[in-house]
């Protein structure tokens, strides 16, 4: 097994640039998860989808952050226009729902904006 | 509402030492408890869980959990730590109202020095 397989695993970018985030699940799970992770804030949650469909959103930072899942083996995550202040890492995880919540983590996109 | 406290945002112990992570954590229902591991550099990994049952839980590399639920903690434990065992140690507890978002704690820096 691949386990979650993220892309790129370091992106740096200028200030306004459009940013893409994949992530791609364990085949077989049907939830999936992104988070932020970074030294103030810690590890948050930004949004999670069961069966391809977002449930919430409600960590999402604002309208620059949008995520998709069109298909179960796939995901997105864009910031659009990016700023400094969203440098960090961001995780995908994913998970067998209703498996007791147990999540599987990626490796993690390093993204800094300079 | 859900949530978790790790009461020691950095824990040093001499290699060979014994060691404890807390973790306190509110839900008014009944929980399922994880402690994750994070090493440099790497997504989170599961060291062990609680779903139900026997309240000592026992996880990879040596590692235990204590369910208390008068106190509601979730301790972890190690009899001797290695070199090796330092990492960021995050507690998360679902519950069934969450849905299948997991809330994590801020982490613990567990220090191992020789």
């Amino acid at each position: 097994d691949a386990g979650v397989i993220q892309s790129p695993r370091h992106e740096v970018t200028e200030m306004g640039q459009e940013v893409t985030l994949r992530c791609k699940p364990i085949s077989g799970h049907n939830s999936l998860f992104w988070y932020r992770q970074t030294m103030m804030r810690g590890l948050e949650l930004l949004i999670y989808f069961n069966n391809n469909v977002p449930i919430d959103d409600s960590g999402m930072p604002e309208d620059r952050f949008s995520a998709k899942m069109p298909n179960a083996s796939f995901s997105t995550l864009k910031i659009q226009p990016s700023e400094p202040r969203d440098s960090a890492v961001y995780f995908c995880a994913s998970s067998v729902q209703g498996a007791y919540y147990e999540q599987y983590f990626g490796p993690g996109t390093r993204l800094t904006v300079t | 509402a859900q949530s978790v406290t790790q009461l020691d945002s950095q824990v040093p112990v001499f290699e060979e030492a014994p060691v404890e992570l807390r973790c306190n954590y509110s839900s008014s229902v009944s929980v399922y408890l994880f402690w994750y591991v994070q090493y440099p550099n790497q997504g989170l990994q599961l060291l062990l869980k609680y779903l139900s049952g026997s309240t000592l839980v026992k996880g990879i590399n040596g590692f235990e959990a204590e369910f208390n639920k008068s106190q509601t903690s979730f301790h972890l434990r190690k009899p001797s730590v290695h070199i090796s065992d330092t990492a960021e140690y995050f507690c998360a507890v679902s519950d069934r109202t969450g849905g299948f978002k997991t809330i994590f704690g801020a982490g613990t820096r567990l220090f191992v020095k020789a």
